[in-house]
């Protein structure tokens, strides 16, 4: 099955400092991946749509200035939370899009967030 | 808006088996999805609905009305690693990328 890595697995960090998270698709090529975050008991909250070459679709309520969002090749995307502070603290999930019929979404283990 | 609903919580014994429900109220349709998600990990596909009637995957059925919005995942023989939440998600009719999911049902199995 088509495999997607995320890194770092969890982070702590100091309130103001920024921090990046990759997302990979392994073993396919994905010209579209997304960004999710999660908060606890709660489910998947689509944050923005990343398109390999060009700039993310952001939902609205998200910040774009705020998790700056980079598509640079069709295996990797990168969320940078910039500015982070403990609102932001949270599980942030990838996912990539699969070849079709079914145009699954296969998700990234996740990263778990933390901001002192 | 998109509405999808349902239950937050069941719980079931170990080789038994449980139906968990999800209705939907989409602007459009182009398919449903179930996805399993243990505590502190990402989701994993279980299945995949476009069309009226039942998929079975082993031990795993999803089952679709679109007339009906509504779905259902059934889980035979229950296993104690099935203590999972299960997410319901519906896919946009107009954008193939985008996913809207419901709360989720956490599913705990008892011995």
């Amino acid at each position: 099955g088509a495999v997607v890595s995320q890194h770092p697995s969890w982070v702590i960090c100091k309130s103001g400092t920024s921090v990046k998270i990759e997302c990979r698709s392994l073993d396919f090529q994905a010209t579209t991946m997304f960004w999710y975050r999660q908060f606890p008991k709660q489910s998947l909250m689509l944050m923005a749509t990343s398109n390999e070459g060009s700039k993310a679709t952001y939902e609205q309520g998200v910040e774009k200035d705020k998790f700056l969002i980079n598509h640079a090749s069709l295996t990797l995307s990168t969320l940078t939370v910039t500015s982070a502070h403990p609102e932001d603290s949270s599980f942030y999930i990838c996912s990539a899009s699969a070849l079709p019929p079914a145009h699954t979404q296969y998700f990234g283990p996740g990263t778990r967030l933390t901001v002192l | 808006g998109q509405n999808i609903d349902q239950p937050t919580e069941m719980t079931a014994t170990e080789g038994a088996i449980v139906q968990i429900n999800c209705t939907y109220q989409t602007s459009g349709f182009n398919g449903l999805f179930w996805y399993q998600q243990h505590a502190g990990e990402a989701p994993t596909f279980l299945s995949y609905n476009v069309l009226d009637g039942l998929e079975e995957k082993g031990r795993f059925s999803s089952f679709l009305s679109r007339s009906k919005g509504y779905s259902y995942l059934l889980l035979k023989e229950l296993q104690m690693k099935d203590s999972a939440s299960y997410l319901c998600a519906v896919r946009d009719a107009y954008n193939f990328n985008k996913f809207y999911f419901g709360s989720g049902t956490k599913l705990n199995v008892k011995p």
